[in-house]
């Protein structure tokens, strides 16, 4: 089955214990996002990477690190997670974004509600 | 900087009813993609459409229907004859080069 996985689900952590919010998807996907949903704000991307090695900030990337070593994979690493960042996060693939491969359509993961206290 | 303003935070209506629910953006580019999700009380997000800027053609599925207009920078959701399974919360979005921008998403509510 197509789909992006992500893990874990739920999580409750303490201030400045590093955590890492894993992103998998088996679509042979070039695109790779991630979002944050919080009451009011709606969905806001933090990183994004279209491909391989090639990473870049969305509108929220503050206190947020991302890797893309492999093409399936698009981990979250929150170094020093704050309450602030306490959220339901959203991770994202697409066979491709932006005008020059054509805009597809994101397929989300379920989502990893995150409370840091 | 692109945007997209979701003026309609809550919307109910009893069912049956037509419901409109707005989406107004700001792009710069000339070629963008807009999108509709769907985000029921379990919480995924799911895909409803995707126009493109150059195609300005409405667009109906079942109950559903889009208006693009270029001129006002809208692309407006009607649900036609509301159900109950339709309450959710409902979001536009706009891809340009690289980013995707979401607006802040339109809760609606269909009361039995």
């Amino acid at each position: 089955e197509a789909q992006v996985t992500q893990n874990p689900r739920y999580l409750i952590t303490v201030t400045g214990k590093k955590l890492t919010v894993t992103c998998s998807q088996n679509m042979n996907h070039e695109y790779m996002s991630w979002y944050r949903q919080d009451p009011g704000l709606g969905l806001r991307q933090i990183y994004y990477s279209m491909n391989v090695e090639v990473t870049d900030k969305g509108d929220v990337p503050e206190g947020y690190k991302v890797s893309r070593k492999e093409k399936r994979n698009f981990p979250l690493i929150l170094e020093s997670p704050s309450p602030n960042q306490t959220s339901l996060y959203f991770c994202a693939s697409s066979l491709g974004q932006g005008v020059a491969s054509g805009a597809n359509v994101l397929t989300f993961g379920a989502g990893s509600r995150l409370t840091v206290l | 900087a692109q945007k997209v303003t979701q003026a309609q935070t809550e919307i109910s209506v009893v069912e049956k009813e037509d419901v409109t629910l707005d989406c107004v953006y700001e792009t710069r580019d000339t070629t963008y993609y807009l999108f509709w999700y769907k985000q029921p009380p379990s919480g995924e997000l799911v895909f409803l459409i995707r126009r493109n800027s150059f195609d300005e053609q409405n667009e109906i599925s079942g109950r559903y229907s889009w208006n693009f207009q270029k001129s006002t920078s809208s692309f407006n959701f009607t649900i036609t004859a509301s159900q109950v399974v339709d309450s959710a919360v409902y979001f536009c979005a706009l891809s340009g080069y690289q980013k995707v921008t979401f607006g802040t998403g339109t809760k609606l509510q269909v009361i039995p």
